[in-house]
């Protein structure tokens, strides 16, 4: 089925160690971002590419590191994980075609940080 | 700078009885302007969204939202509320000068109570 998917959908970490989290998409999309979400914190952009090679930080950028080497997959990176990034990461995908239509969310990948 | 407001963080409601979650948003340019539903656990389900036309938008699962553009406003309603509507519900703005952004609201949870 056509989408975003994210891997791993479940991670445990201990503090210092490192780890990528994988985002494809196989609908051409241009546009890729990272988001993570905290209670009562709601979703907010950690890192995003608008094209392939291209990354740009976003409101919460500290901490991860992110790449974009093909068009279809959009890492994100934690070089020493800290407790403090405990948290649900969703990926998303969308086109400047389409504006904010076609705008789609991957499901998840829910890290613990010990 | 773009914002969402969700004034309730926790409302509780009757099965039966009407819904109202609020939104408020902030921004100088006609909004894309989205509502969202994540049960926990889970990833996001698009409710409605908002693009251009008639402010009164339907959604799924008998959800609808009016813009109120002299308010800034976007308020979600639902006339009779079902045990499976307990849920998180997020406000989302769309903003598409830069690489098609979300700022999305803090949330708002939903208890339904028999």
């Amino acid at each position: 089925n056509a989408g975003v998917t994210q891997t791993p959908k479940f991670r445990v970490l201990k503090t210092g160690q490192s780890m990528t989290l994988l985002c494809a998409q196989d609908m051409n999309h241009e546009y890729m971002y990272w988001y993570r979400q905290d209670p009562g914190m709601g979703l907010r952009l950690i890192h995003y590419s608008v094209g392939e090679g291209t990354t740009a930080k976003g409101e919460v950028p500290d901490g991860y590191n992110v790449s974009r080497l093909k068009k279809q997959n959009f890492l994100l990176g934690l070089e020493s994980a800290a407790p403090s990034q405990t948290s649900v990461y969703f990926c998303a995908s969308s086109s400047p075609g389409q504006g904010m239509r076609g705008y789609t969310f991957g499901s998840g990948t829910r890290l613990t940080v010990v | 700078a773009q914002s969402v407001t969700q004034p309730d963080i926790h409302i509780t409601v009757s099965e039966g009885a009407s819904l109202e979650l609020r939104c408020n948003y902030s921004y100088g340019a006609t909004p894309y302007l989205f509502w969202y539903v994540q049960s926990p656990g889970q990833g996001l389900q698009l409710l409605l969204k908002y693009f251009s036309g008639d402010t009164l938008v339907q959604g799924i699962k008998g959800f609808e939202a009016e813009f109120k553009r002299s308010q800034s406003s976007f308020n979600l309603r639902k006339p009779s509320v079902h045990w499976s509507d307990a849920a998180e519900y997020f406000c989302a703005v769309g903003v598409t000068n830069t690489g098609n952004q979300f700022y999305f609201g803090t949330g708002t949870s939903l208890t339904v109570i028999p």
